[in-house]
């Protein structure tokens, strides 16, 4: 149990194009879900957190007119990359927890974005 | 707030040898801890959780110890095996961080055969 998709897993764009990434939970209702970005060998930067049918929080310094954030339903948020640039290029992960007092985050296997 | 590091420790064992990880959390009233493995290229995987009312708590090869006083936990792997090699993080939650985890910086741990 506890399964959470990505897609897609991979994408490779020119600047100044924006790209969708899609995290859904596939067995279980999600009702936050969290983006972070990640560089090589280091951890987990939290960008934002998402409840479903409410607006995003955005931690501070991530843009949130760059990192569009929707989270439309219990099972699914997409992260939008507006305008990307090579600075974006990145590992995008997302993950879900289920009804409040879970605490605990499942996570999607990441994309991989990379901005020519 | 965020740990980000730029040097991942490396844990280096022997397949079939028990392994430790430690980790020092930051915030004194956290009482919600995770270990998460992670595999090159893919997303963390959960391992094990363990609330701050449990000072030990085992699961299949793995166990969590919790010591409040000095803020530090671990992660004992028994009888390693090749596929145990990633990098292992901790993470802390507190009540009313809405449900945020704060992350350590990770440990690389490298299964020899």
């Amino acid at each position: 149990g506890a399964v959470v998709s990505q897609h897609p897993s991979w994408v490779i764009c020119k600047s100044g194009t924006s790209v969708k990434i899609e995290c859904r939970s596939l067995d279980f209702q999600a009702t936050t879900m969290f983006w972070y970005r990640q560089f090589p060998k280091q951890s987990l930067m939290l960008m934002a957190t998402s409840n479903e049918g409410s607006k995003a929080t955005y931690e501070q310094g991530v843009e949130k007119d760059k990192f569009l954030i929707n989270h439309a339903s219990l099972t699914l948020s997409t992260l939008t990359v507006t305008s990307a640039h090579p600075e974006d290029s990145s590992f995008y992960i997302c993950s879900a927890t289920g009804t409040s007092p879970i605490r605990t985050q499942y996570f999607g296997p990441g994309t991989r974005l990379l901005v020519l | 707030g965020e740990s980000v590091g730029l040097h991942l420790p490396t844990l280096s064992v022997q397949e079939g040898d028990n392994s430790i990880i430690n980790c020092a959390y930051s915030n004194s009233a956290s009482d919600y801890f995770i270990w998460y493995k992670q595999e090159s290229g893919k997303g963390p995987q959960f391992i094990i959780d363990i609330r701050s009312n449990m000072d030990k708590r085992q699961g299949q090869r793995v166990t969590v110890l919790l010591n409040k006083t000095v803020k530090h936990l671990s992660l004992q792997i028994a009888a390693t095996q090749p596929g145990d090699s990633a990098v292992y993080f901790c993470a802390e939650n507190y009540a009313g961080n809405n449900r945020k985890l704060i992350w350590g910086l990770g440990t690389s741990l490298a299964v020899n055969p």
